[in-house]
């Protein structure tokens, strides 16, 4: 799987949007851009995927860059539960492919103030 | 529906011990896989089973093995335990195999190596 870069942390307000940045320079043209957020004492939760369009869902949006080097995670109104780290992470779509796993990086910190 | 289910939740363990974790993926999913947390290295992938076959495997030591089972239940065992085993261990289970599937993560079983 390529790799990705992300900010270590970042913090925002409650019930102000946040925007989760996320470099990938190296993605290929069948790599899906997936989203995953740990929050404290759980495992990993699956936050969203895209491709090559925007994307949105219940938890969050996805906005990819036009040439798919880069792409934002926004959640439209932070809460305290929000409070987690968020990994960023391509994966491959062929099926049947060796590449079943995640690859995690150190992902993005998020913390929430009150 | 029932998410993964993953005992113990805790488990203390000496050096030398061995230890078999136990995993149950939600309902229907038939692709297993497994990761170990660790402050220090983060999330990393152990070994993926579908359909009772090993299709995938990190970058561990022999001692670290696992199996699965006809009804896509899956048990991971650590053997000649080293206090650097202490980690979170987590399952994540998935529809099918392969890179693009979404995986949904237990909560995990924390090992400690006295």
């Amino acid at each position: 799987d390529a790799k990705t870069t992300q900010p270590n942390s970042m913090e925002s307000n409650e019930e102000e949007p946040v925007h989760l940045p996320c470099n990938h320079s190296t993605i290929s043209g069948t790599d899906y851009i997936h989203w995953y957020r740990q929050l404290p004492s759980q495992g990993p939760e699956y936050v969203i995927h895209g491709l090559t369009s925007n994307v949105n869902n219940r938890m969050a949006s996805l906005a990819i860059a036009e040439d798919r080097k880069s792409s934002t995670l926004i959640l439209h109104r932070a809460t305290l539960r929000d409070a987690a780290v968020y990994y960023c992470i391509l994966r491959a779509t062929i099926y049947g492919g060796s590449q079943g796993n995640l690859i995690f990086g150190k992902g993005t910190k998020l913390s929430v103030k009150p | 529906k029932a998410g993964v289910t993953q005992t113990p939740r805790y488990l203390i363990k000496t050096r030398g011990q061995q230890v078999t974790l136990s995993c149950s993926p939600i309902s229907g999913h038939r692709s297993v896989s497994w990761y170990q947390q660790t402050p220090g290295q983060g999330l990393q992938f152990l070994f993926e089973y579908f359909s009772e076959t090993q299709r995938n495997k990190g970058n561990f030591p022999g001692r670290f093995s696992g199996r699965q089972f006809s009804n896509s239940r899956s048990e991971m065992n650590v053997s000649t335990l080293e206090l650097g085993d202490s980690a979170l261990y987590l399952c994540a289970s998935s529809l099918v195999w392969g890179g693009g599937n979404i995986q949904y993560f237990g909560a995990g079983t924390r090992l400690s190596v006295l």
